[in-house]
């Protein structure tokens, strides 16, 4: 079946820290975002990319960085620069840019 | 800047009774514009989009949207609701061109079904 997978569903890590978190989709899309999700302001833009090799930063990029060397892959890695990494992680793919979006389970990161 | 506002931050509901949800964007031109639904825990389930054409949208499990350019709004309707829809509602609007496009998402609505 095609789809987006997210692991891990559930992430738990030491303050300081850098953490990857894993995204997958093997529907052939073109572009690839990462959100953020906390609780009462919906989604807000991390990172996209377009196309392989090259990415973009969202609204809220400072202390997060991606790669995007697979069609297939766009891993996050929080850096122990996020000053409030725990909060719960989305990554959604689309055919173009400007098409709906496809959603993963999301990654819920706690920082202890 | 572009926006999207929900107003509501959460409705209840009885079973079997309609429902509207409410959002209102902010953009100098048309969006491309998109209703998500969010079950707890889960991703987003895309439930319909307007590109262009008719206003009045259907999409899956029974919603139906309507875009009004005057109003720059695009609600959310259901003529009866299940148990099953409670969930949170994410109104979303599509911006920009070739150079650059992104979706801007609104905070949610959370709808709460009653028996």
């Amino acid at each position: 079946d095609g789809g987006i997978t997210q692991s891990p569903k559930y992430l738990f890590r030491k303050e300081g820290q850098n953490v990857t978190l894993s995204c997958e989709q093997n529907l052939n899309h073109d572009a690839m975002y990462w959100y953020r999700q906390d609780p009462g302001q919906g989604l807000r833009l991390i990172y996209y990319s377009q196309i392989v090799n090259d990415f973009q930063k969202g609204d809220i990029a400072e202390g997060y960085s991606v790669s995007r060397e697979k069609k297939e892959s766009f891993p996050l890695t929080v850096t122990s620069a996020q000053k409030n990494p725990t909060a719960f992680y989305l990554c959604a793919s689309s055919i173009r840019p400007n098409t709906e979006a496809f959603f993963g389970q999301g990654t819920r990161l706690t920082v202890v | 800047a572009q926006s999207v506002t929900q107003p509501d931050i959460h409705i209840t509901v009885s079973e079997g009774a309609s429902l509207e949800l409410r959002c209102n964007y902010s953009y100098g031109a048309t969006p491309y514009l998109f209703w998500y639904v969010q079950s707890p825990g889960q991703g987003l389930q895309l439930l319909l989009k307007y590109f262009s054409g008719d206003t009045l949208v259907q999409g899956i499990k029974g919603f139906e949207a309507e875009f009004k350019r005057s109003q720059s709004s695009f609600n959310l309707r259901k003529p009866s609701v299940h148990w099953s829809d409670a969930a949170e509602y994410f109104c979303a609007v599509g911006v920009g061109n070739t150079g650059g496009f992104k979706t801007i998402f609104g905070a949610g609505t959370r709808l709460f079904v009653k028996a």
